[in-house]
């Protein structure tokens, strides 16, 4: 199946930098989808880019299909941005999300 | 609009017993996904239904069983519980047609004892 890889796997950032979160896949893809993981466990949307480049506020995702890699930027980080960030691809298979091991993120003030 | 939906939130159950947790998917939503989440292995596939019907199924042994109501509302039932099904289970749902982001609840915490 699929390889999705994460990177870097645990960051630290104090608050107001700014940070880069990379997803490599090894196969083509329908869909990929970037989730923030808050300290309750649900997984909030971010990101829904199977290519091109979004923005939403502070946050902006880049996704090169054609080299299999998406990115996610954060720009001045706060606390609140604390948690795991997951990418996830879809290939094929409607409604079969595969995951990376995601990025654990600590922001201090 | 609500969002996915997940009861109960949290779970404790003894080894050998059997439990059920619910989902319910944004209005209008027909595909319902489940997914467990373990330290160890991660976010895994376990099964994903669409009109009543199981159209995927993830690498699970046959104790983890699913079904879909026709109101799109979904179940799934682990029998035989064994300690390592402790885990946060989490359903999602998804439009029938592109693009097919997927929406997730708040999942369903077990602890198998």
């Amino acid at each position: 199946g699929i390889q999705v890889e994460q990177s870097p796997p645990d960051l630290i950032l104090q608050e107001g930098a700014n940070s880069t979160l990379r997803c490599n896949f090894s196969d083509s893809v329908n869909n990929l989808q970037w989730f923030h993981q808050n300290p309750w466990g649900q997984l909030i949307n971010l990101f829904y880019i199977p290519s091109g480049t979004k923005q939403n506020g502070r946050l902006s995702a880049t996704t090169v299909a054609t080299e299999r890699y998406s990115l996610l930027y954060i720009s001045s980080s706060q606390t609140t941005d604390s948690g795991v960030y997951f990418c996830a691809v879809e290939t094929g298979t409607a409604s079969k999300l595969t995951f990376g091991t995601g990025t654990r993120l600590q922001v201090t003030l | 609009k609500a969002g996915v939906t997940q009861t109960p939130r949290y779970l404790i159950k003894t080894r050998g017993q059997q439990v059920t947790l619910s989902c319910s998917p944004i209005s209008g939503h027909r595909s319902v996904s489940w997914y467990q989440q373990t330290p160890g292995q991660g976010l895994q596939f376990l099964f994903e239904y669409f009109s009543e019907t199981q159209r995927n199924k993830g690498n699970f042994p046959g104790r983890f069983s699913g079904r879909q109501f026709s109101n799109s509302r979904s179940e799934m039932n682990v029998s035989t519980l064994e300690l390592g099904d402790s885990a946060l289970y989490l359903c999602a749902s998804s439009w029938t047609g592109p693009p097919y982001e997927q929406y997730f609840g708040p999942g369903t915490r077990l602890t198998v004892t």
